[in-house]
């Protein structure tokens, strides 16, 4: 295993397709997290399952965003209606659960799969 | 909540010439602080972290950083650097108990200038 893998690397649509991410974490790791990069900016959290569960969604997941991790292995993001603001980067991570009494794990992450929406 | 700032969006330094890139944060929990780079077409790698003990932490490849408790700070310093470091480098913090997302800051552009 190699790492996490993001597929399309590269996504082009118009205003209001939908559109979906594929994401897979590395062997084992329980913990998938999803973030989003704009341009001149760090990355900013959105979501993030231990295995299967959805357990934090940030405000930025509007209900036009959906995300899905069915067998507590590979994830999707869905945009629906897409929109010129969600052109960004989208960057998938992925961590095995820490030590008891400590939440720190490494988050490994993906390259990302960069959308454009014309 | 947490917040990173990064001041610096870009850094031209010369080659073999020292850099310290800054990063100040801010959180009204305790924190694990990190340091995470992105090369040019690559994904983001961890380059260093300070969880607890020592306040100077290392890299393998001469990067340093240092908590400062006091100043809210983990600084990133190299001696002397090289062409291959030229990257955007990124720093961040994760609450240490029941927060799992890493909060990022808007990254800093190092250019190493030959």
């Amino acid at each position: 295993d190699t790492g996490v893998s993001q597929d399309p690397r590269h996504k082009i649509t118009k205003r209001g397709q939908n559109v979906t991410f594929r994401c897979d974490p590395i062997s084992e790791h329980n913990r998938l997290y999803w973030y989003r990069q704009t341009l001149g900016q760090g990355p900013e959290f959105l979501t993030y399952f231990q295995n299967e569960a959805q357990l934090e969604k940030s405000r930025l997941l509007s209900d036009r965003f959906s995300a899905e991790r069915p067998k507590g292995s590979f994830s999707t993001l869905e945009i629906q209606r897409t929109e010129q603001g969600d052109s960004a980067m989208y960057l998938c991570a992925s961590s095995s659960k820490g030590a008891a009494g400590r939440s720190y794990n490494e988050q490994f992450f993906g390259p990302g799969t960069r959308l454009t929406v014309l | 909540a947490q917040s990173v700032t990064q001041l610096d969006s870009q850094v031209p330094v010369f080659e073999e010439a020292p850099v310290e890139l800054r990063c100040n944060y801010s959180s009204s929990v305790s924190v694990y602080l990190f340091w995470y780079v992105q090369y040019p077409n690559q994904g983001l790698q961890l380059l260093l972290k300070y969880l607890s003990g020592s306040t100077l932490v290392e890299s393998i490849n001469g990067f340093e950083a240092e908590f400062n408790k006091s100043q809210t700070s983990f600084h990133l310093r190299k001696p002397s650097v090289h062409i291959s470091d030229t990257a955007e480098y990124f720093c961040a913090v994760q609450g240490t108990f029941g927060n799992e997302k890493l909060t990022f800051g808007t990254g800093t552009r190092l250019t190493i200038i030959p």
